[in-house]
């Protein structure tokens, strides 16, 4: 069955580095990850996706694990404007089965 | 801006009613989605469309059911609303299915059920 993992909650603290970690283990070969934040009474907006390097925009880093059934989104300073959900999904983009897997989902919290 | 647009924000229906949760993209893209998300639930896909009049059925359609007549508008219809059915719905497009593109999301729509 499809899953993906993320921890339920974390804290960090204002202007320091955050790593939200996330497990995508029956992920296959040709499936993107996608990281998604999700602000309160908002919908999802995207962050950040890959396949197999690490990439980086403007908002976060993705690191893959080298197997990739893992990632890790990077926010490198966190700011209490990135308080919110963070959402680590994967999908198959080909043919007509383009669907993202979504996790739970984790909340981050930012202290001052 | 690239926009998704949920026409309602807030819904209260009353069970069994008939229940269309209408959404509207503004980006001519491909495929369209709807999702809902649970507390400790996550977001969970009912249903997509990945051209007009095309459909596939997600991990949970059952009780619901979807329609696109035009590219642009992707309608998410409760047959016979039920109070398992309050939750928060979510419409999302992305561009042609082989590229390699994030999805849009609205706002949601907020449904309870009474």
């Amino acid at each position: 069955d499809a899953k993906t993992t993320q921890p339920n909650s974390m804290e960090s603290n204002e202007e320091e580095p955050v790593h939200l970690p996330c497990n995508h283990s029956t992920i296959s070969g040709t499936d993107y990850i996608h990281w998604y934040r999700q602000l309160p009474s908002q919908g999802p907006e995207y962050v950040i996706h890959g396949l197999t390097s690490n990439v980086n925009n403007r908002m976060a880093s993705l690191a893959i694990a080298e197997d990739r059934k893992s990632s890790t989104l990077i926010l490198h300073r966190a700011t209490l404007r990135d308080a919110a959900v963070y959402y680590c999904s994967w999908g198959n983009y080909g043919g007509a089965t383009n669907k993202l897997i979504f996790g739970t989902g984790t909340l981050l919290a930012v202290q001052p | 801006d690239v926009k998704v647009t949920q026409s309602s924000r807030y819904l209260v229906k009353r069970t069994g009613e008939k229940v269309f949760l209408e959404c509207v993209q503004d980006m001519d893209h491909e495929n369209m989605f709807w999702y809902r998300q649970d507390p400790g639930l996550g977001l969970r896909l009912i249903y997509f469309s990945y051209d007009v009049k095309m459909k596939e059925k997600g991990d949970i359609p059952e009780g619901y059911s979807v329609s696109r007549e035009k590219k642009e508008r992707f309608s998410l219809i409760l047959e016979s609303a039920s109070t398992n059915q309050t939750s928060m719905y979510l419409c999302a497009s992305s561009p042609s299915t082989r590229a390699n593109y994030g999805y849009t999301f609205g706002s949601g729509t907020r449904l309870t059920v009474v």
